[in-house]
């Protein structure tokens, strides 16, 4: 068990440009999650997956963003044609079956749109 | 819309003293709480999962309780240590996938 591993952990990029974050959850999780952060507020929600099957999406999630999880094990999240206000941390995390068990977060990636 | 708040913002304490950290939230029917830990530019750790069937968990230093009737939730730290200094986030879960989370207090802890 090696945890919930984002990369990478740091992107600067110019606006307009595309960038990809990938998270690898603990190997038996089968629900992932991504929340977005911004500084000084606690992480908020933007989408799920139980298994390879995207199962909710926040309203936060515009079309510019998308995540996938194609094997039910690694996922991307993409945001296309960056925004300053997409400048945040995205934190992926994992657990097993439901909502009763602990939520294990990653150290998360970093974004910097200039 | 299930709310979660936390007062206050941020808390100095010296060395060694007992503290408590508190969280509110709007919804009773909450399905669970988790308290975490942030270090600055870091991901969460997580330290207390309670159950709403549970009244209070323990691990080392820490204790935390729930508490549905009030809608609060507090987390309490013996003998701090300086490597406790971090922001205290806690989420409550309500009745669907989505965490929500409060805004965090940024704990120091002061030698």
């Amino acid at each position: 068990d090696t945890g919930v591993s984002q990369d990478p952990r740091h992107k600067i990029t110019k606006r307009g440009q595309n960038v990809t974050f990938r998270c690898d959850p603990i190997s038996e999780h089968n629900r992932l999650y991504w929340y977005r952060q911004t500084l000084g507020q606690g992480p908020e929600f933007l989408t799920y997956f139980q298994n390879e099957a995207q199962l909710e999406k926040s309203r936060l999630l515009s079309d510019r963003f998308s995540a996938e999880r194609p094997k039910g094990s690694f996922s991307t999240l993409e945001i296309q044609r960056t925004e300053q206000g997409d400048s945040a941390m995205y934190l992926c995390a994992s657990r097993l079956g439901s909502g009763a068990n602990v939520l294990t977060f990653g150290a998360g990636s970093r974004l910097t749109v200039l | 819309k299930q709310e979660v708040t936390q007062i206050p913002a941020a808390l100095s304490v010296p060395e060694g003293e007992n503290l408590v950290l508190n969280c509110s939230f709007t919804d009773s029917a909450i399905y669970n709480l988790q308290w975490f830990r942030q270090d600055p530019g870091k991901g969460l750790t997580s330290l207390l999962l309670i159950q709403s069937s549970q009244r209070e968990q323990t691990s080392g230093r820490l204790n935390a309780s729930l508490d549905k009737s009030s809608g609060r939730s507090t987390l309490y730290i013996a003998a701090s240590q300086p490597g406790d200094s971090a922001t205290y986030l806690c989420a409550g879960l309500f009745g669907n996938e989505k965490l929500t989370f409060g805004t965090g207090t940024r704990l120091t802890i002061i030698p």
